[in-house]
């Protein structure tokens, strides 16, 4: 049982490149998510998919766009990279949209330059 | 827009002092979670509090939920290395079905042995 798991561990671009982070999970929650994590800034929410088939904006989404494959996985993809998305991005699952009780599981995240 | 502020950013003390580490909101929120996050590793949740005033314990650790449901404390009696982490918070706010967790700026704690 692997939770969370994310792929690449890091990665360096060029500006004006495209890439798309993996992520899958194996506790069959419904619900994932992708943050970025700045310094200073917290977590804020980029995407969502509150169950497989449905993907919603969250605060951050410009420059990026997201893909439900199936109930395990949801991929991030930056269509052209630039340095103001250097940072490192976390996905995370969950069993359900948060309400009073509900638990994120975060993967171990991916650390991403921008050049 | 920061909904949720933590202080404070940074503290460094000494083995076995005590600390305590706040969140602080203009917003009402549902319910509130902390989480601790260790170098190269994503967050892990330690607590949910979801009654304003409510106060609970993990071991050494204490996390109390302000009476308005705006604010909340996490306070660590007798820190230990092992504790050195970011802390971070996490509020939810009720909309109609369509809640997200909200994470705040965060607190990167040391604790030198």
């Amino acid at each position: 049982n692997a939770g969370v798991t994310q792929t690449p561990k890091f990665q360096v671009l060029k500006t004006g490149q495209s890439m798309t982070l993996q992520c899958a999970q194996d506790m069959n929650h419904n619900s994932m998510y992708w943050y970025r994590q700045d310094p200073g800034m917290g977590l804020r929410l980029i995407y969502y998919s509150a169950s497989e088939g449905t993907t919603d904006k969250g605060e951050v989404p410009n420059g990026y766009n997201v893909s439900r494959l199936n109930k395990r996985e949801f991929s991030l993809r930056l269509e052209s990279a630039a340095p103001s998305q250097t940072s490192v991005y976390f996905c995370a699952s969950s069993e359900a949209l948060p309400d009073l009780q509900e638990t994120q599981y975060f993967g171990p995240g991916t650390r991403l330059l921008v050049l | 827009t920061q909904l949720l502020e933590q202080s404070p950013q940074f503290l460094s003390i000494q083995e076995g002092e005590n600390l305590t580490v706040y969140c602080n909101s203009s917003s009402v929120f549902s319910s509130l979670q902390w989480y601790r996050q260790e170098p190269g590793e994503g967050p892990v949740l330690l607590v949910t509090v979801v009654t304003g005033g409510e106060v609970k314990k993990l071991k050494r650790l204490t996390f109390q939920f302000g009476d308005a449901r705006k604010d909340s404390s996490l306070h660590i009696t007798a820190a230990q290395p092992g504790d050195t982490g970011l802390y971070l918070c996490a509020g939810v706010i009720s909309n109609f079905g369509n809640e997200k967790l909200t994470f705040g700026t965060g607190t990167r704690l040391t604790i030198i042995p």
